[in-house]
Order: structure tokens, then sequence, then C-alpha cells
């Protein structure tokens, strides 16, 4: 079985200040994994993927995060906040097997308060 | 990317009445999503929905109380049966677009029931 955890329900950031949502997952096969974003009253965008080569992936927004297998971590990061930056973060891992369909599993979500 | 319209995207609903949210796709796909969530909450995978089959339902979930169709490539329907005022929640569709891993949502429909 695969699972996602968010240890955060909540972070505050000041306005310009770099950002850390983290998260953590398990997974038996290669993990695929994801961030999304929703802001209030909105569905869900999707904001960047890991499935394979560099740790480092680039997203929209400015948003970037770290592939750390050793770590089964996956952590989402801003050089400097915005206050629009402010939602609800979700992140997600697919457990891809030969074969078949694998289903995304979400994490509980990380609220982001951005301060001015 | 995709763009997904939901209809509709809120309602108040009495108990026992039932209602069907359609999802609609701008590109053709293979699976649909359903999902419910609490506000502010996690994601919960209700069924996927491949066209021309029937939908899968996970763990929790019955077909009697939360029918799907998927009639085509762009197009899918999730009835709430039976409503109680547990079923008060925001139902999120979703698809995977062929090559890609990430899911594309729609704007979701928040239903209440009273």
């Amino acid at each position: 079985a695969q699972s996602v955890a968010q240890p955060e329900d909540q972070v505050n950031v000041a306005e310009g200040n770099p950002l850390t949502v983290k998260c953590t997952y398990s997974v038996s096969g290669n993990p695929y994994l994801f961030w999304y974003v929703q802001y209030p009253n909105r569905g869900l965008q999707f904001l960047l993927k890991y499935i394979t080569g560099d740790n480092l992936v680039k997203g929209s927004y400015g948003f970037e995060a770290e592939f750390n297998k050793s770590q089964t971590s996956f952590h989402l990061k801003k050089p400097s906040a915005l206050v629009s930056d402010s939602a609800l973060y979700f992140c997600a891992v697919r457990d891809i097997r030969a074969g078949g369909y694998q289903k995304v599993t979400f994490g509980t979500g990380t609220k982001l308060q951005v301060i001015p | 990317s995709a763009v997904i319209s939901q209809k509709p995207s809120r309602d108040i609903c009495q108990r026992g009445t039932s209602l069907t949210i359609q999802c609609q796709v701008d590109s053709q796909v293979t699976m649909m999503f359903w999902y419910r969530q609490q506000p502010g909450q996690s994601l919960t995978l209700i069924a996927t929905a491949n066209q021309g089959s029937e939908a899968t339902y996970e763990s929790g979930f019955v077909i009697d109380k939360f029918p799907i169709s998927r009639p085509n490539l762009t197009f899918s329907t999730l009835t709430v049966s039976n409503m109680s005022p547990e079923d008060s929640s925001i139902y999120l569709c979703s698809v995977d677009l062929p090559g890609g891993y990430e899911q594309y949502f729609g704007p979701g429909t928040r239903l209440t029931v009273t």
C-alpha cells in the first residue's frame, strides 16, 4: 500500500521569506510524486511532478521540489513567498508498476499562510 | 493541460433526493475519476470511470449510492442517490491526460444536503 504524510497542518511564513512545505511518502515500487495547490473555492491545480531524472524539479509559480530517495521525501519550496501563494497544498504519490493503472494517494494537505 | 467543467457548481438538496453531477472535458481522455472532499480536507477517491466499461469503486463506495455513467471520452456523470446530510461535500472530477501522470481537476460541485 502507498501513503503520503504531510506533517504540518499549517505553515506560516512572512512575505519575501523562503517557504518549505513538507511531504514524505511510502510506496512499494518507483514513486511518481506530485504537488497540487487549491485556492479557496477552487479545484486542485497541478504544480509539479517528479517522475525520473534530476532530483530538483521546477514547476508553476516559481515553486520547486526536491526528491530525496533516502529520506523518502518530496518537500515543496519557494525562495521568496508571496501573499498570493496562500492556499492549501497537497502532496500526492502514484505507485507506477508495470501492468496497469495505479491510483493516486493524496496527503492530508498543508495550509500555507503568507503574512504580509 | 485540460479544461474541465462541472455542473452544477453548487446545490442545496433535501434529504432522500438524488443529484446528478456532470463533468465535461475539452479533450478525449481514457480515464476519469470522481473524488469527494470535505472543505479544507484531503481527497477521497470514489470511483474510476473508463469509457465503455463499468466504473471501479473504492472501498466504502457502492454503485447503488453513487452510480456513474461514462457515455463517451469527454463526458461523465456522478449521481449521489438517496442523499443524507453526511453526503454534504465537494465532489470533484479529474482526468489523466495521455502520456502524463498528473491529474487535472474540475472546479468542483459543492453539495449541501438538508
